[in-house]
């Protein structure tokens, strides 16, 4: 079975605080993503990953940036969190691109920016 | 904006009466139909997915509807239980397209 972890299932930050967010997937999946998720708005994609060391912008990409060192981890970074940046963050594996991929989820990591 | 939209956003339905959940897409390009169930304090699922060459697929006490004259897909779960109580969300995907993209859910609530 697909497995992907996050770091943290709980985080408290103060605002201005650098905030690092961890992902680990297990099947050597060429995709990764990273989502917000909030009441209303559903998953919004803030970016996403291809391939080692490559990038692209989701929808919200603003007040983030991303790390891929190793296929298997992708790292969200929030430079300086702000109280707008609470929610519930999201991580997602996949296939790559020409199969039917279905992404697989990890348990979100609920952040609390104070 | 978002191309996959649902219809209500919260649905009751009695323990043991089959549930049917809602989903509209805007993009006719999109060739693969995925939903997802999402419990509390977990991330979404995988539950059963669909491509556009057909119109219908059955899991276990799941079945996954899709009209591609409307635009419109739809799962149905026989005999709902309470743990069937989550979140449900369907996603659209093109397949050449690494991105998946979301409905804002609806939300289950079993009655006893």
């Amino acid at each position: 079975d697909v497995k992907v972890t996050q770091s943290s299932r709980y985080l408290v930050k103060r605002t201005g605080e650098k905030v690092f967010l961890e992902c680990v997937q297990d099947m050597d999946h060429e995709n990764m993503f990273w989502y917000r998720q909030d009441p209303g708005l559903g998953l919004r994609l803030i970016y996403f990953s291809y391939d080692v060391k490559m990038k692209e912008k989701g929808d919200i990409p603003e007040g983030y940036s991303v790390s891929r060192e190793k296929k298997e981890r992708f790292s969200l970074i929030l430079e300086s969190a702000s109280t707008n940046q609470t929610s519930m963050y999201l991580c997602a594996s996949s296939r790559w691109a020409g199969a039917y991929n279905e992404q697989f989820f990890g348990p979100g990591t609920r952040l609390t920016v104070l | 904006g978002e191309s996959v939209g649902l219809h209500l956003p919260t649905l009751s339905v009695q323990e043991g009466d089959n549930s049917i959940i809602n989903c509209a897409y805007s993009n006719s390009a999109s060739d693969y139909f995925i939903w997802y169930k999402q419990e509390s304090g977990k991330g979404p699922q995988f539950i059963i997915d669909i491509r556009s060459n057909m119109d219908k697929r059955q899991g276990q006490r799941v079945t996954v509807l899709l009209n591609k004259t409307v635009k419109h897909l739809s799962l149905q779960i026989a005999a709902t239980q309470p743990g069937d109580s989550a979140v449900y969300f369907c996603a659209e995907n093109i397949s050449r397209d690494d991105k998946i993209i979301f409905g804002k859910g609806t939300r289950l609530h079993i009655l006893p």
